[in-house]
């Protein structure tokens, strides 16, 4: 499993445009990139998943550059209920047995009035 | 709603005690996931069971121990506890066996509290 870098938090206001980056320099060919939200003492959601170039849904866009080495999760205009912590994460999807499914640290995201 | 079903929301014991938690997947799902995440911590990978066999495992302590029944749901066995094992334990499903083919869909998570 490809480890993953974000930042550790950020915070916006109501109405911005936020975007988080994760760096995976490792990515190797097969793997996925996607994205869950967390709420205190909640289960993470999923948000987005993607494998090159851009992929959109209802709530986020998530960009991907030719190299795979990062991509950036972007919410437009955030509330304060998008307050949560962001996690990246990066596997393969050939489901090999030993995979460590591991989150990262996440990205705590806190938006203000 | 995700469709993951845990049970029970909150469990307080005492050091040494045995708890099990249980989980039900979603409707469909195959593989079942264990996480645990202690305050402010990261979600901490324990083991992943796939149609009733187990396929990765993680920081899984020897006192833990998990299994996925013939009608898929999974039960995580906790012994010999210790006041570091309070935690939120969370459990996670899928429809295929590895990451991302299918994302997890992950439940509310069972709070364990050791005193």
């Amino acid at each position: 499993l490809a480890k993953t870098t974000q930042p550790i938090s950020m915070d916006s206001y109501e109405g911005q445009e936020v975007n988080i980056t994760c760096s995976h320099n490792n990515i190797a060919t097969n793997d996925y990139i996607t994205w869950y939200q967390q709420f205190p003492s909640q289960g993470p959601r999923f948000i987005i998943q993607g494998y090159k170039t851009k992929v959109t849904n209802e709530v986020a866009s998530l960009f991907i550059p030719a190299d795979r080495k990062s991509s950036t999760l972007s919410l437009p205009r955030v509330s304060l209920s998008d307050t949560a912590v962001y996690y990246c994460l990066v596997g393969d999807i050939g489901g090999n047995a030993g995979n460590m499914l591991t989150f990262g640290g996440g990205t705590r995201l806190m938006v203000k009035p | 709603d995700s469709g993951v079903t845990q049970t029970p929301k909150h469990l307080i014991t005492a050091t040494g005690q045995r708890v099990t938690l249980r989980c039900s997947p979603r409707s469909g799902d195959l593989s079942v996931y264990w996480y645990q995440q202690s305050l402010d911590q990261g979600l901490q990978f324990l083991i992943q069971y796939y149609n009733g066999e187990e396929r990765a495992k993680g920081n899984i302590l020897e006192r833990f121990s998990a299994q996925q029944f013939p009608d898929l749901h999974s039960e995580l066995n906790l012994s010999s506890l210790e006041l570091g094992d309070s935690a939120l334990y969370f459990c996670a499903s899928s429809k295929g066996p590895g990451l991302p083919d299918s994302p997890l869909h992950f439940g509310n998570g069972t709070r364990l509290t050791v005193t």
